[in-house]
């Protein structure tokens, strides 16, 4: 079974800062790895994900994660932050293997941005 | 702008009454998921139907009644609900159960028990 694990559930920041979203996962198999965003009074809304290949990937909106497999870890970072990027973000894990599992997210981590 | 599609927005129902929940996906998707978000808690997977057939069904109470009548349509059926079912519902769709293209939510519902 798969589990995610996100260290911090608020993070508070000024626009044009950077800022880094941690998310640690544990799973026995592969996985696939995702962030979501969701905005107050709205569904979740894909960022980015990990599949195979490359370990840095580039999402929306100026986002990028990378994928540590020895650290078992996939942090979202953003080079400068602006205040609409204030949201609750989500990590999610999914096994790889053919059988498949929906995804399990995290408790997910309130981005604050102030000006 | 969203692919799937959730009514209502809002809901406030009574213990005793019974309501459903609508779910409408046209993305040609062949998986379709309930998950139950609460203040504080991660969001937990209620339901997963896969062409139309439920294949995962995560201990949720009887009171929770999933339909799917066909690949782009998900009910959820509520009856003799708690006020700890309050919370937002969300409906979403992958192409595959495997989920790695990731998955299309819907706004949700946001329910409230009283």
């Amino acid at each position: 079974a798969q589990s995610v694990t996100q260290l911090d559930s608020q993070v508070p920041v000024f626009e044009e800062a950077p800022v880094e979203l941690r998310c640690n996962y544990s799973s026995s198999v592969s996985v696939y790895l995702f962030w979501y965003v969701q905005y107050p009074n709205q569904g979740l809304q894909l960022l980015l994900k990990y599949l195979s290949g490359s370990t840095l990937v580039k999402g929306i909106n100026g986002f990028e994660a990378e994928f540590n497999k020895s650290q078992t870890s996939f942090h979202l970072r953003k080079p400068s932050v602006h205040i609409s990027d204030t949201a609750e973000y989500f990590c999610a894990v999914s096994s790889s293997n053919q059988a498949g599992t929906a995804l399990i997210f995290g408790k997910g981590t309130t981005l604050s941005v102030s000006s | 702008e969203t692919g799937v599609t959730q009514t209502p927005r809002h809901l406030v129902m009574g213990m005793t009454n019974k309501k459903s929940l609508k779910c409408e996906q046209h993305l040609g998707h062949n998986a379709m998921y309930w998950y139950k978000q609460s203040a504080k808690k991660p969001l937990e997977l209620m339901f997963v139907y896969s062409l139309e057939e439920r294949v995962e069904n995560n201990s949720v109470p009887s009171r929770f009644s999933p339909e799917c009548p066909n690949s782009s349509h998900l009910f959820l059926h509520l009856h003799t609900l708690q006020p700890e079912d309050s919370a937002l519902y969300l409906c979403a769709s992958s192409q595959t159960r495997q989920g790695g293209l990731g998955y299309t939510f819907g706004s949700g519902t946001r329910l409230t028990v009283v």
